[in-house]
């Protein structure tokens, strides 16, 4: 099955700086990523998500790049903000036929110092 | 409704006992799922259902835990005979359907604690 490592576990920036967070899965099968942001006490909710047919996609504050050849994909976070301070998840599914069940990575604490 | 809600918040249950766990999709989602989240982790995946149909089931780790969506609406996992090794958060999701690529909105889980 799938596999999904994450990485790093745990991320300080100052406000105002970048983060990135990187994530590799081991099925070449799988066609869409999506990224999750969790806070305390709060199921996660998407912020992000990226298909097999494209190479990067930018929402405001946040991007995600994906390279299929080498099997991983990661997620830009530019101007971090302490509202940013999170643990975000990455995640990645077959879709389709495999009804879209996701397997996420580990996660990684996000920790905006302002 | 305008979320996915989750009852109870929070569950504490003696080992052995039975629980029932309960999910309210979106209105008009077809396609629910349930994962596991320990501490710590990521959510693992449990069973999803589109419809009334449980489409996959192969995320349940064993026979003690069971879901249902009679109505292809709410969904209940049940856990038989509990243990301390089945406390975590149960997270419930739903989407449009199984067949496209749109993300899930997630409740806000249900903390179980088995003592």
């Amino acid at each position: 099955g799938e596999n999904v490592e994450q990485h790093p576990s745990t991320l300080s920036v100052q406000e105002g700086d970048s983060a990135v967070i990187k994530c590799t899965y081991s099925d070449s099968a799988s066609n869409y990523f999506p990224w999750y942001k969790q806070e305390l006490g709060k199921g996660p909710q998407l912020i992000i998500d990226i298909r097999s047919n494209v190479g990067e996609k930018k929402d405001q504050r946040i991007a995600v790049t994906l390279n299929k050849t080498a099997k991983h994909f990661s997620l830009h976070i530019t101007e971090t903000q302490p509202e940013d301070s999170a643990v975000y998840f990455c995640a990645a599914s077959r879709a389709v036929n495999a009804g879209n069940m996701l397997t996420f990575g580990g996660g990684t604490r996000l920790m905006v110092k302002p | 409704g305008a979320g996915v809600s989750q009852t109870p918040s929070n569950k504490v249950t003696e080992k052995g006992k039975y629980v029932e766990l309960r999910c309210d999709p979106i209105s008009g989602h077809t396609a629910l799922y349930w994962y596991r989240q320990s501490l710590g982790q990521g959510p693992e995946f449990l069973i999803y259902f589109q419809g009334t149909g449980a489409a996959d089931d192969s995320g349940l780790p064993n026979d003690r835990f069971f879901a249902v969506r009679p109505e292809g609406s709410v969904s209940t996992l049940k856990i038989q005979r509990t243990e301390r090794g089945d406390s975590a958060v149960y997270l419930c999701a739903s989407s449009w359907d199984m067949w496209t690529n749109y993300g899930y909105t997630f409740g806000s889980g249900t903390r179980l604690t088995v003592v």
